[in-house]
């Protein structure tokens, strides 16, 4: 069953607190995505991960910072988090080449207070 | 500068009645464009993929066209269900690897009615 697993579903923290997000995929995909979702805006790109150890910035890196020490697993972490960081994250992986399909998790609903 | 757009913002249509979305954009290179459909709480899923300069696609009673010249593409959706209610996503491709970026319209949010 190809899937995308993010855990946890939802998540309530203080402002300073550290944040992990976990993301896992079954399909042996090389390349995963950390994307946020706010209200009226596209999917936004924080990070993008090649393979194991291979990670770039996306779009939005500032205050994020990424891990992914195996294929499968792919994390997001928020050194102290603020208030504008309360948002929608989703991960997401694919194959490395060509216009091939995208797969998503079901998000994490994060509220910074 | 949102360089993906979609319209309407929102609408709402009754069950069995067509719609038709629509997607501009201005990202270049335009490698290739998907739509995704997402349901409230969920992730994104893909509906269609089109690629080719004026491109066609159908998956049921989605169908989808693209032209590259005019940055533009629509997604018609045939005989309204219930369960169509959701958030359509438009996203462009700006490569064909995963080097490219995906670029993200705001969505296009669909209530099927009774």
């Amino acid at each position: 069953d190809m899937k995308v697993t993010q855990m946890p579903r939802y998540l309530i923290k203080r402002m300073g607190e550290n944040v992990l997000l976990e993301c896992g995929q079954d399909m042996s995909h090389e390349t995963m995505y950390w994307y946020r979702q706010d209200p009226g805006l596209g999917l936004q790109l924080i990070y993008i991960s090649y393979d194991v150890d291979s990670n770039s910035e996306g779009d939005i890196p500032k205050g994020y910072r990424v891990s992914r020490k195996k294929r499968e697993h792919f994390s997001l972490i928020l050194d102290s988090a603020k208030t504008n960081q309360t948002s929608v994250y989703f991960c997401a992986s694919s194959l490395k080449g060509g216009n091939t399909e995208v797969f998503f998790g079901k998000g994490t609903r994060l509220t910074v207070v | 500068k949102t360089q993906v757009e979609q319209s309407p913002q929102s609408l709402v249509v009754r069950q069995g009645e067509n719609c038709v979305l629509q997607c501009n954009y201005s990202v270049t290179p335009d490698n290739h464009l998907r739509w995704f459909k997402q349901d409230t709480g969920k992730g994104l899923v893909s509906l269609t993929v089109l690629v080719d300069q004026k491109d066609k696609t159908s998956n049921g009673r989605y169908s989808a066209t693209l032209d590259k010249d005019a940055k533009h593409s629509t997604l018609h959706i045939t005989a309204t269900l219930l369960d169509d209610t959701a958030t359509y996503i438009c996203v462009v491709g700006d490569r064909g690897s995963a080097l490219g970026r995906l670029h993200f319209g705001a969505g296009t949010q669909l209530i099927v009615i009774p």
